[in-house]
């Protein structure tokens, strides 16, 4: 069964650090999205992508955060200059279509700013 | 702004037992609704998707409905097994390119 698949599982970095979170999303999907979940709190959006740009972000994605699809099969999340705050498993997401289709996310990546 | 609520926020049932989640939203004008089994530490696994035309889905052991007129959605789990212990999370959009999530439903089925 195809899979969403994101790397690193899990990423250590120091505050001011940036870092880049990669995902794969299925393949014949055309919306892609990245979540972050703080532990013990909700999932909550950060980014939609679609036909090579953003499609709506949320106020969590500010100039810190970037988006991008540099092939035909990676999607990547970077994160500039990473604060405490941005502790967080963050989960990339795709969609076949938009109003009919299921949404399927990765395993996720935990990221951890000390 | 739409918001989802889920009740109870955890459960915890003898194993066999048929149980009742229930997730709300603020606006009813839903395209689609999704539910998500999260196992600790993991990622998002789709249980079941309702279409805005549609009432019901089932898969196994679940079944979900889906009211949007009352803004409501519940997930029937029939015979608890201690596999199904996890947290349980829908989530709608309303056309927009998001989903929103709800708080979650912790479950623990005991054996």
């Amino acid at each position: 069964e195809p899979e969403v698949t994101q790397t690193p599982s899990h990423q250590v970095t120091q505050m001011g650090q940036e870092v880049i979170l990669r995902c794969v999303p299925i393949s014949n999907h055309l919306y892609f999205y990245w979540y972050r979940q703080i532990l013990g709190q909700k999932v909550e959006f950060l980014v939609s992508f679609y036909n090579n740009e953003i499609s709506e972000k949320s106020e969590i994605f500010d100039d810190q955060f970037s988006v991008e699809r540099p092939d035909g099969s990676n999607f990547t999340l970077k994160i500039r200059s990473t604060k405490l705050e941005d502790s967080a498993m963050y989960f990339c997401a795709s969609l076949p279509e938009l109003l009919t289709g299921e949404l399927f996310f990765g395993e996720g990546s935990r990221l951890t700013v000390l | 702004k739409q918001e989802v609520t889920q009740i109870p926020a955890a459960l915890s049932v003898p194993e066999g037992e048929n149980l009742v989640l229930n997730c709300s939203f603020t606006d009813s004008a839903i395209y689609n609704l999704q539910w998500f089994r999260q196992d600790p530490g993991k990622g998002l696994t789709s249980l079941l998707l309702i279409q805005s035309s549609q009432r019901e889905q089932t898969s196994g052991r679940l079944n979900a409905s889906l009211d949007k007129s009352s803004g409501r959605s519940t997930l029937y789990i029939a015979a608890s097994q201690p596999g199904d212990s996890a947290t349980y999370l829908c989530a709608v959009t309303s056309g927009t390119y998001k989903y929103i999530f709800g708080t979650g439903t912790r479950l623990k089925v005991l054996a």
